[in-house]
């Protein structure tokens, strides 16, 4: 178990770039979670997938946020146009389909993004 | 709707004293309840949780917490703090079944003094 991994830990681009930060969660977890953590503040919750599904999104996740689970393991959030607000940093978590510990989340490192 | 309130955004203590840090939470529901520490630039990582069993719940590293229902609290203690616990600390509560997303309180940094 190597644990949730997320790629890069830091990313610095310039106002109006897209981005793309990639999660991989633990090897049986089928649940994925993205946060958004803003300094000062605890994480916000972004999105939600259960396999590859996505299944609950944040009104935080604007139309320039989007996250895919193409294959159920390895997940993608893409900023698109960014904006100076959108830096922050971005935590993955995954959970496994156990009853007893369904809700007990696995952080990754997180993604730390500035822009701009 | 669930929400979380950690009292003090900053706590600060010498090594060896007593750490409290408070979290108390509002819901609908007896939640699930957690308690997570963060150090600079990493992860959450979990310290320890509740989920409707035992009210006085034993963590990582020392740190305990114990679930009151009747003040809707979930304070993390440590009899003696050490150097290495300075980090932010954060309650998170979340619905009791099935799987649901994580509400985060704000955060309280954990400052301890030689």
């Amino acid at each position: 178990d190597t644990g949730v991994s997320q790629d890069p830990r830091h990313k610095i681009t310039k106002r109006g770039q897209n981005v793309t930060f990639r999660c991989d969660p633990i090897s049986e977890h089928n649940r994925l979670y993205w946060y958004r953590q803003t300094l000062g503040q605890g994480p916000e919750f972004l999105t939600y997938f259960q396999n590859e599904a996505q299944l609950e999104k944040s009104r935080l996740l604007s139309d320039r946020f989007s996250a895919e689970r193409p294959k159920g393991s390895f997940s993608t959030l893409e900023i698109q146009r960014t904006e100076q607000g959108d830096s922050a940093m971005y935590l993955c978590a995954s959970s496994s389909p156990g009853t007893l510990w369904a809700n007990e989340q696995f952080f990754g490192p997180g993604t730390r993004l500035t822009v701009l | 709707a669930q929400s979380v309130t950690q009292l003090g955004s900053h706590v600060s203590v010498s090594e060896g004293a007593l750490v409290l840090l408070r979290c108390n939470y509002s819901s609908s529901v007896p939640p699930y309840l957690f308690w997570y520490v963060q150090y600079p630039n990493q992860g959450l990582q979990l310290l320890l949780k509740y989920t409707s069993a035992a009210t006085l719940v034993k963590g990582i590293n020392g740190f305990e917490a114990e679930f009151k229902k009747s003040e809707t609290s979930f304070h993390l203690t440590k009899p003696s703090a050490h150097m290495s616990d300075a980090a932010e600390y954060f309650c998170a509560v979340t619905p009791p079944r099935g799987y649901s997303t994580l509400t985060f309180g704000k955060g309280t940094m954990l400052l301890v003094s030689p």
